[in-house]
This record gives C-alpha cells, sequence and structure tokens, in this order.
C-alpha cells in the first residue's frame, strides 16, 4: 500500500520561510506524479495552491510555490503571514485514475 | 467559475448505506473530473475515488472497492457518491471536488454513524 508521508508539524516565524515535503514510502516524487498542494484553515474545506507541482492556483499568492526537492514534492511559504496558519496536505496522482493524499502538516505561524 | 453545493447532514445507522449529493453550477460538471474526499474527525484527507464523467469509468481506493459506488446525472448536473455497509469509522465529513487537480472543491456534508 502506498504511503505518502509529511512532516507533521511545522512552526515559522511571521516573514519566515518554511519548506513542507511530500515523499513516498518507496521511490521518488517525480513531475509524473502531477503534486497538487491544500491548505485547509480549521474548519474550512481545503483550498488548492499549487497544481501540477509548481503551477499556482488562480488567486494564490506568489508567496507560495512548488517544486522537487530530492526525492520529495515540495511547498514553501515565502514571508509567512499569520493567516498562513493551517493543514497542509499534498495529492500524488499515481496512475490509472488513482491519487493519494499524504499525511498533512500543520503550520503554525508565532 | 463552477461552484459546489452538497447534500445536507445525514445521520445513520451502522450496516446502512448513505447516497451524498454534489450539485454543479456556473458550469458543465461532465466537463471536469470529478473526485470524493472524506475527513474523518481530527483527521486528514483521505481520496474515496473518482470518475471521468464523458467517459463513465469510475476509480476506487482499495480501501473502498466493494463499499462505494460514484456516479453522475447529466441531466441534473449532479455527482453522486453512495457508500454502504456504514460502520462507526466512517463518520466524516465527505467533499466532492473537481478537475485533475482537485481545483474546486465543495464545502462538504457531515455523514455520522450511530447506533
Amino acid at each position: 500500500q502506498t504511503v505518502v508521508t509529511q512532516e507533521p508539524s511545522f512552526s515559522v516565524s511571521p516573514g519566515g520561510t518554511v519548506t513542507l515535503t511530500c515523499g513516498l514510502s518507496s521511490g521518488s516524487v517525480s513531475p509524473m506524479y502531477y503534486t497538487s498542494w491544500f491548505q485547509q484553515p480549521p474548519g474550512q474545506a481545503p483550498r488548492t495552491l499549487i497544481y501540477s507541482t509548481n503551477s499556482r492556483s488562480s488567486g494564490v499568492p506568489d508567496r507560495f510555490s512548488g517544486s522537487i526537492f530530492g526525492n520529495k514534492a515540495a511547498l514553501t511559504i515565502t514571508g509567512a503571514q499569520t493567516d498562513d496558519e493551517a493543514d497542509y496536505y499534498c495529492i500524488l496522482y499515481m496512475g490509472s485514475g488513482i491519487y493519494v493524499f499524504g499525511t498533512g502538516t500543520k503550520v503554525t505561524v508565532l | 467559475q463552477v461552484q459546489l453545493v452538497q447534500s445536507g447532514a445525514e445521520v445513520k445507522k451502522p450496516g446502512s448505506s448513505v447516497k451524498v449529493s454534489c450539485k454543479a453550477s456556473g458550469g458543465t460538471l461532465n466537463s471536469y473530473p470529478v473526485s470524493w474526499v472524506r475527513q474523518a474527525p481530527g483527521q486528514g484527507l483521505e481520496w474515496m475515488g473518482g470518475i471521468l464523467p464523458v467517459l463513465g469509468t469510475a476509480n476506487y481506493a482499495e480501501k473502498f472497492q466493494g463499499r462505494v459506488t460514484i456516479r453522475t446525472d447529466e441531466s441534473t448536473n449532479t455527482a453522486y457518491m453512495e457508500l454502504s455497509g456504514l460502520r462507526l469509522d466512517d463518520t466524516a465529513v465527505y467533499y466532492c471536488a473537481i478537475g485533475e487537480s482537485l481545483d474546486v472543491w465543495g464545502p462538504g456534508t457531515t455523514v455520522t454513524v450511530s447506533s
């Protein structure tokens, strides 16, 4: 069974930079997995930030960027703001119409 | 911009089934892949399955194979997710999302399974 792993939590200071990663239990994440990233503030539905590894969704601030970092997908928040405090999830496309979410990262800004 | 409206909260008994709907406005649902995602209380997001309406083919996560059915109704621009054999741990918020990158999300439907 495929497991997609993310850091459980991160803390960042306002104005700081944080990089979240999304890895596979076996193997490397490549652009072929079409990684998307989602932000979910407490009590709200998820919102798409990044799709296809590094494309920003409409209306998403450019302080959010996606990339491949080593053998993982990565989401970088540059110049973190207090309203960036949320849970962040990645999703990988495994082929044949199947997707798998990552375990999620809770980001605290303080 | 397509918007999604989901059906209301449900309370179900263990062993029963639930059907959640997801109606699109501002666009044609058939133009997009549709995914269903759930989130148990305090837990992460879980992809359950999806459908390509133009092909009518659905794919399901292995965990839900045999218990979940996803379909769309072109005439009403609505997608449906039916989960059978409900267990207490199926209590969750169920979301629909459209697009290859799950670009647009519905507000979620709370399903509570309780005896």
